[in-house]
């Protein structure tokens, strides 16, 4: 591959349930980004991680947490989802953060919590 | 607070010329993004401006003023396949990108 993986491509978990979308990278970019996506709204940041072993909260983090324990993988946990949470997420990377280099997107997990 | 403006949606015939424009209100500014994301896909680079002015590639160009806080992407020979949201993002003071909510084209025969 070349790229972002992610997994599942989709998804309908009852709420309550825990529940970790996988996100690889293989470009051996330094920061890895977790957006949501919902209908008439921009992207929305959920946490980064700016290297390996870092990380740090965006705009809607509550309910989502993440680890960053080597350079490829960033995994996004739900603890306990709820309907709330349903939406496409994104997982990105660029070779460092910030905002001066354009990010890297996987193709997106569609997430429906009944 | 951040904010990000763009339209709804817009309509183009083939062959022609659209004007896509973002206005952005936000803490500091390191930089200005277009992605293109067609209908269940990922978003994908497009463009990056960071000083005024024009930025031509192929059949895109991206324009900047600062001073104005307004973008603009023209899609110039619109095709079929350039049906797709086209998104705004521009990078804060603390270098995280703020995301408009795009702008759906759609393209008619």
């Amino acid at each position: 591959i070349a790229g972002i993986t992610q997994a599942p491509t989709s998804q309908i978990l009852a709420a309550g349930r825990r529940m970790t979308l996988r996100c690889t990278q293989d470009m051996r970019h330094n920061a890895m980004y977790w957006y949501r996506q919902d209908l008439g709204l921009g992207l929305r940041l959920i946490h980064y991680s700016n290297t390996a072993g870092t990380t740090g909260k965006g705009e809607v983090p509550d309910g989502y947490s993440v680890s960053r324990a080597n350079t490829d993988d960033f995994p996004l946990t739900l603890a306990s989802a709820v309907p709330s949470q349903t939406s496409v997420y994104f997982c990105a990377s660029s070779v460092e953060g910030g905002a001066a280099h354009g990010y890297t997107f996987g193709s997106g997990t569609r997430l429906t919590v009944v | 607070g951040q904010n990000i403006d763009q339209p709804t949606e817009m309509t183009a015939t083939e062959g022609a010329i659209v004007q896509i424009n973002c206005t952005y209100q936000t803490s500091g500014f390191n930089g200005l993004f277009w992605y293109q994301q067609h209908a269940g896909e990922a978003p994908t680079f497009l463009s990056y401006n960071v000083l005024d002015g024009l930025e031509e590639k192929g059949r895109f160009s991206s324009f900047l003023s600062r001073s104005k806080g307004y973008s603009y992407l023209l899609l110039k020979e619109l095709q079929m396949k350039d049906s797709a949201s086209y998104l705004c993002a521009v990078g804060d003071s603390n270098y995280q990108l703020i995301w408009g909510a795009g702008t759906k084209l759609i393209i008619k025969p």
